[in-house]
């Protein structure tokens, strides 16, 4: 079975750009979870979505967008990119809510 | 909002040696907890997870960790490191008030010597 995939692999940004993320889950996987993974840290949970509701929202600022399409399928939106943004986006997948996630590799955004 | 610290972000053994990564969480109620494992240049992957059954928990790969309510802990321990067993381990708290709401620490990076 196919685990979550997520696109692109690598992206190189400028400041002020808006970027677009994408993640598939595993079939059969309602729940989408998205986290930012600041070199050197761990990740921080950016928003969760079940059946295409938004269900959690961590602490980022309103240039941090999500959505989850009729598939389960999902894209975060950055607006207004900076420097600070640069990090690994991980989105994991689960069949319900957080209980369980498994991640996908990733995806290196650089904004310069 | 929950945290969750790591003691020592770097931790280095010997091949064939205990593991113990510690792993101390702040919540009054006891939330689910969960351990993962990052190898360089991917995602996560869940190596075991405590949801309020047994306190002693058995992941994968041989490693374990003990639910202590009374010292917030849950580290985790392996027996005997095997080189592969190299990697960047985070430990991971839901919310108990919405478990859609994940916390991970700042992660242990575990360097096991030939």
């Amino acid at each position: 079975d196919a685990g979550v995939t997520q696109s692109p692999t690598h992206l190189i940004k400028t400041r002020g750009q808006h970027v677009t993320l994408r993640c598939s889950p595993i079939s059969g996987h309602k729940s989408v979870s998205w986290y930012q993974q600041v070199l050197g840290q761990g990740p921080q949970f950016i928003f969760q979505y079940y059946e295409k509701e938004e269900r959690g929202r961590g602490n980022f600022p309103d240039r941090f967008s999500a959505r989850q399409f009729p598939n389960y399928s999902s894209e975060l939106n950055v607006n207004a990119l900076l420097l600070g943004d640069s990090a690994l986006y991980l989105c994991a997948s689960g069949l319900a809510g957080a209980y369980e996630q498994y991640f996908g590799p990733g995806t290196r955004l650089t904004v310069t | 909002a929950q945290s969750v610290t790591q003691l020592g972000s770097h931790v280095s053994v010997s091949e064939g040696a205990l593991v113990l990564l510690r792993c101390n969480y702040s919540s009054s109620v006891p939330p689910y907890l969960f351990w993962y494992v990052q190898y360089p240049n991917q995602g996560l992957q869940l190596l075991l997870k405590y949801t309020s059954a047994a306190t002693l928990v058995k992941g994968i790969n041989g490693f374990e960790a003990e639910f202590k309510k009374s010292e917030t802990s849950f580290h985790l321990t392996k027996p005997s490191a095997h080189m592969s067993d190299a990697a960047e381990y985070f430990c991971a708290v839901s919310d108990p008030k919405d478990f859609n709401k994940f916390y991970f620490g700042s992660g242990t990076k575990l360097n096991v010597k030939p």
